[in-house]
């Protein structure tokens, strides 16, 4: 079955911390993974794209890693703002037919960055 | 330029109505696509549009649910006889069509059934 895992399901840390959040699926055949930042009551914003052959991306603070041998990803957030608070969704889309229309997504991490 | 617009944002209506979701995609973009999303729950998909056709309805809940997209552009998610297991976010999200383009998220319509 195509799966998305993430963990952990919310975290709460201290400004300037540095946190990881990791991601694990069962989707096959593979074409990317991604991670979305979604603020409440807003809709998801796209971080990273990575495809089977990247191991790592960065986007300022956010950097994701990509393991397709064990099929696990995480999502670092260097020195982390207030504003970093929001929930974190992996999604990994399959390969195949050419149709985008299904992307698995995770339940998402709700992370909480207090002052 | 713009991003993805949805209206209304919020939608309030009574079990047993007919209510009609709107999606205005950014310009050019091919792949339009409908997500739900209940509260503290993950998204989940309901239909994608390439270009005015739908190759892939499979998330679509039950016959009360439709979708439609006009002119490679607009499209509106109609959700006929609600019922209160139909409150959600209704997502929708657009992008230029090649496999590992992102997609770009509206802010979505909350829909309360009372």
């Amino acid at each position: 079955k195509n799966q998305v895992e993430q963990s952990p399901q919310s975290l709460i840390i201290l400004e300037g911390k540095n946190c990881t959040l990791q991601c694990n699926y069962t989707v096959s055949p593979f074409s990317n993974l991604r991670w979305y930042k979604q603020d409440t009551g807003r809709g998801p914003v796209s971080l990273t794209i990575m495809t089977f052959s990247e191991n790592t991306k960065s986007n300022g603070r956010y950097t994701a890693t990509l393991d397709a041998d064990t099929k696990q990803s995480s999502l670092h957030i260097t020195a982390s703002q207030l504003s970093d608070s929001a929930s974190y969704i992996c999604v990994v889309s399959r390969n195949g037919s050419g149709n985008t229309g299904k992307l698995i997504f995770g339940q998402g991490t709700t992370l909480q960055v207090k002052p | 330029g713009a991003g993805v617009s949805q209206s209304p944002s919020n939608k309030v209506t009574e079990k047993g109505k007919d209510v009609e979701l709107r999606c205005d995609p950014i310009s050019g973009h091919t792949a339009l696509y409908w997500y739900r999303q209940r509260l503290g729950q993950g998204l989940e998909f309901l239909i994608y549009f390439q270009g005015n056709s739908a190759p892939d309805k499979s998330g679509l809940p039950s016959d009360r649910f439709s979708a439609e997209r006009t002119g490679e552009s607009v499209s509106t998610l109609t959700i006929q006889r609600t019922q209160q297991e139909d409150s959600a976010v209704y997502l929708c999200a657009s992008s230029s069509g090649p496999i590992n383009s992102p997609l770009h998220f509206g802010n979505g319509t909350r829909l309360t059934v009372t």
